[in-house]
């Protein structure tokens, strides 16, 4: 079964620093990586995914995470944060194959401070 | 292009009591999902749906919990006899397939709180 880690429930970054969101994965095949963001009260939105193509993807919002094997790892990375970066941020997983059943992190509480 | 809605967006009930959700999905969507999250948790699929058809049930607690997707479009979750261990956020989700390239989309949920 697929599965996901991310560490630090929540995660403080002052205005125009890195945003760096950690996601370690596991899986006994080929994997798929999505990051989402859900903003207060909204449902979840697609930030980017992989799907086995390039291993640096770029997504929304200035968001870019880069897949490396040899780490099993998926992190989420901005270079400047925005205070509208507010929101929680969750990794997910799937195998793929027809079947679309998505295993989500805890997720990671940003906050920005001015 | 309207998004995935749902309905009601909050409720509160007592233990014991029955409780529905409803989702309307994006249109043209064949794949609905409904999501249980935890308060501090990911989500985690309960049921998805391909048109009519409920392919992966496997999560849903059976004895208490029900869905059903009539005419592929529409759908609604019910629990019947809530108890307290059932308050959470239920999401529900669409896509176009269930493919990796079908991207799901998400409503803004319905947080359940049970006394």
């Amino acid at each position: 079964a697929q599965s996901v880690t991310q560490l630090g429930s929540h995660v403080s970054v002052s205005e125009g620093a890195l945003v760096l969101l950690r996601c370690n994965y596991s899986s006994s095949v080929p994997p798929y990586l999505f990051w989402y963001v859900q903003y207060p009260n909204q449902g979840l939105q697609l930030l980017l995914k992989y799907t086995s193509a390039a291993t640096l993807v770029k997504g929304i919002n200035g968001f870019e995470a880069e897949f490396k094997k040899s780490e099993t790892s998926f992190h989420l990375t901005k270079p400047s944060a925005h205070m509208s970066d507010a929101a929680e941020y969750f990794c997910a997983v799937t195998a793929g194959g027809g079947n679309n059943r998505l295993a989500f992190g805890k997720g990671n509480q940003v906050v920005v401070i001015p | 292009e309207a998004g995935v809605v749902q309905s009601p967006r909050y409720k509160i009930i007592e233990k014991k009591q029955p409780v529905a959700f409803w989702c309307n999905p994006i249109s043209g969507h064949n794949t609905l999902y409904w999501y249980l999250q935890n308060l501090g948790q990911g989500p985690e699929l309960l049921i998805r749906y391909e048109n009519e058809e409920a392919v992966d049930d496997s999560q849903l607690p059976k004895d208490r919990f029900s869905a059903e997707r009539l005419k592929g479009v529409d759908s609604t979750l019910k629990i019947q006899p809530a108890e307290l261990g059932d308050s959470a956020v239920y999401l529900c989700a669409s896509s176009l397939g269930a493919g990796i390239t079908d991207t799901q989309y998400f409503g803004p949920g319905t947080r359940l709180t049970v006394l």
